[in-house]
């Protein structure tokens, strides 16, 4: 079974641009997870799709950030425009079972100068 | 608030001697935990989990962890260390609901060492 894919793996933009970031869940996983870890903090939650509607999106730091989930298959994450403070890595995961714990992906190393 | 805490940011341990890795939780009903590790240039990957039952969980690598509820504890156990088990560990507490898991909070990592 292939894993859950994060493209880019490293993005540096600079300030005020547009990065679009992509994550494939691993197929037939209905629950997707966006997360981000900014330089020497947690792992924060951003926001949970099931299928493609928006469960949780409350982690979401501002409306420069957008996800959207179409057909319930992958999933991109946009921030429009990057800010400094956008730097770190991002995660995606996704679940099948209730309980059965998320699959990570290697995440998307975002650099914004 | 829910919070987890991680209160080592980095050891460093010989390998073959005995691993604890610590994490204590603040969570206002019955939590589902986890032990995730990331080693460098990987994503993170589920070491074990603990939702119900027995207090001690085994999991992969042979790692184990046991759910105190008294402590507000769930410690990461390894009896001996390989240096292959260098990487960052994440504790995290999880929540269920609406038929579908929820989010995590994580600890802010343990970052391990290994010395020959």
């Amino acid at each position: 079974e292939a894993g859950v894919t994060q493209f880019p793996s490293h993005s540096v933009i600079e300030k005020g641009q547009t990065v679009t970031l992509r994550c494939d869940p691993i197929s037939g996983h209905d629950n997707l997870y966006w997360y981000r870890r900014v330089m020497g903090k947690e792992i924060k939650f951003l926001l949970h799709f099931v299928k493609e509607s928006k469960q949780d999106e409350s982690g979401m730091p501002n409306n420069r950030f957008l996800a959207e989930r179409t057909g319930g298959t992958y999933s991109t994450l946009k921030v429009q425009p990057a800010e400094l403070e956008d730097s770190g890595v991002y995660f995606c995961a996704s679940s099948q079972e209730a309980l059965g714990g998320y699959t990570f992906g290697s995440g998307t190393r975002l650099t914004v100068v | 608030a829910q919070s987890v805490t991680q209160p080592d940011i980095h050891i460093t341990v010989s390998e073959g001697a005995s691993l604890e890795l610590r994490c204590n939780y603040s969570y206002g009903a019955t939590p589902y935990l986890f032990w995730y590790v990331q080693s460098p240039g990987q994503g993170l990957q589920l070491l074990l989990k603990y939702f119900s039952g027995d207090t001690l969980v085994q999991g992969i690598k042979g790692f184990e962890a046991e759910f105190k509820r008294s402590q507000s504890s769930f410690n990461l156990r390894k009896p001996s260390v390989h240096w292959s088990d260098a990487a960052e560990y994440f504790c995290a507490v999880g929540f269920y609901y609406g038929g579908s898991q929820g989010n995590l909070i994580f600890g802010k990592g343990t970052k391990l060492s290994v010395k020959p």
